[in-house]
């Protein structure tokens, strides 16, 4: 596609529920990135992807979150039994090499709100 | 402990003057550092760069400087734009760094 894609928009969840984000990146990105923004925060890395390996998990706060890339191309971050700090923008970001030097483009993100 | 640090969470300016947005960072292993631009419900998209062997960067109404011995960076735009409200996000990467840190963001506001 065009550019990076993220769905759902928006999820609205009850604390306890397991959800499922997907991101798409841009055809032929081999590096993939996941960061979240809390409200009134900064972009928190979460996880990063280079094809379907993640070298780097260091960013992910804690066991009930993983995620996945299969084909090189589609990820997917979930979170098992939601809690409420979990509420987030989740954005996903891809670029060519997965250098940092490289720009990075990213998704609209995935609004998460956990009640 | 935040590596990369935007003190000002907001900054008003008037069209036509000159916006300064800043940021701090504490690594000294970093040398590349990104400027990003967020509009609200959409991803943050890149701005400009500036590779740490040069101390400014200029793309158009955007210029970028960087004082390594401060470890401090500031993005200019003159002159400001209505367009240009959104929230700013400064990033920095390491040698064979794979990923981008970012700072918490100031948020530009240009009165017409």
């Amino acid at each position: 596609g065009a550019g990076v894609s993220q769905s759902p928009s928006n999820k609205v969840t009850e604390k306890g529920k397991d959800v499922e984000l997907r991101c798409d990146p841009i055809s032929g990105h081999t590096a993939l990135y996941w960061y979240r923004q809390s409200l009134g925060q900064g972009l928190e890395f979460l996880i990063y992807f280079q094809g379907n390996s993640a070298p780097d998990k260091s960013g992910l706060p804690s066991d009930r979150f993983s995620a996945e890339r299969t084909g090189g191309s589609v990820s997917t971050l979930t979170i098992q039994r939601t809690q409420q700090e979990d509420s987030a923008v989740y954005l996903c970001a891809s670029s060519s090499l997965g250098q940092g030097m490289e720009k990075l483009f990213f998704g609209s993100g995935t609004q998460l709100s956990v009640l | 402990d935040q590596q990369v640090k935007q003190n000002s969470p907001s900054l008003s300016v008037q069209e036509g003057r000159i916006s300064i947005l800043n940021c701090d960072y504490t690594n000294s292993m970093f040398d590349y550092f990104l400027w990003y631009k967020k509009y609200p419900a959409e991803g943050p998209t890149f701005l400009i760069s500036i590779s740490s062997i040069k101390d400014k960067n200029e793309d158009g109404r955007f210029t970028v400087f960087l004082n390594k011995s401060a470890k401090h960076l500031s993005l200019h735009i003159v002159p400001s734009q209505p367009g240009d409200s959104a929230v700013y996000f400064c990033a920095a990467s390491a040698p064979a760094g794979n990923m981008l840190t970012f700072g918490g963001g100031t948020r530009l506001m240009v009165k017409p």
